[in-house]
């Protein structure tokens, strides 16, 4: 039911760089609305990451950052760490379904 | 500091209605800065978008739940509920409710608080 595209999975060594892209379509990320991202730890509420397809809230570190382009979106991790190991999630505003916010299809970081 | 709290009840029976109500701590609940979402998570998947209440009182719901949902709120009290009717096994899902936020640009909502969630099941 999710109407934005992410991979399963992503994984990486600690201290590496990963990437996590969410694909949308000219109803939503295509529209020009932004995207915003959320990290799922395990057994916990999801909680901001990401805001207007750039911003960190306060306390969020910079190693996280955003882009969009398009119809697409994507998340970089830098300098990966154990504790990022979570599931991560895209989320923005569709106009066709009028009123609706709409969720990635989640993707789960595993740090070797 | 605005915390959100879920309450209501852990087990719900097939055909039945799941109410449950969000418990807003905090000053900005009657702010119209803010929408308050109700969003679900089923077990071992993503996240769906339930619907909303304004301040104001008005209400949106995902469409693909619309004839199910009612949404409403106490602005005495500080909280806002959920009842979802006629549910399935499939309704069964850890619920969130949620502070949603466009820091005043349309088309930029986001969820900006949320709470801890609470597992509903539906079962007989």
């Amino acid at each position: 039911q999710s109407v934005l595209t992410q991979p399963p999975s992503v994984s990486g060594a600690p201290g590496q760089r990963v990437t996590i892209s969410c694909t949308g379509t000219s109803s939503n990320i295509g529209a020009g609305f932004a995207v915003h991202w959320y990290q799922q730890l395990p057994g916990a509420a999801p909680r901001l990451l990401i805001y207007a397809d750039i911003h960190r809230p306060s306390g969020i570190p910079d190693r996280f950052s955003a882009s969009k382009s398009g119809s697409s979106a994507s998340l970089a991790i830098t300098g990966l760490q154990g504790d990022d190991e979570a599931d991560y999630y895209c989320q923005s505003y569709d106009n066709s379904l009028s009123g609706s916010r709409v969720f990635g299809t989640g993707t789960k970081v595993t740090v070797l | 500091q605005v915390q959100l709290q879920e309450s209501g009840p852990g087990q719900v029976k097939p055909s039945q209605t799941l109410s449950l109500t969000c418990t807003v701590s905090g000053d900005s609940f009657g702010s119209a800065d803010y929408y308050w979402s109700w969003i679900r998570q089923s077990p071992g998947k993503g996240l769906e978008w339930i619907g909303y209440i304004y301040y104001s009182g008005s209400t949106y719901s995902n469409p693909s739940l619309k004839s199910r949902v009612s949404i409403s709120r106490d602005t005495s009290k500080n909280q806002f509920s959920l009842k979802l009717t006629s549910v399935t096994a499939a309704d069964t899902a850890v619920y969130y409710c949620a502070r949603d936020s466009d820091l005043g640009q349309p088309g930029n909502w986001h969820f900006d608080l949320w709470g801890r969630g609470t597992l509903v099941t539906v079962s007989s």
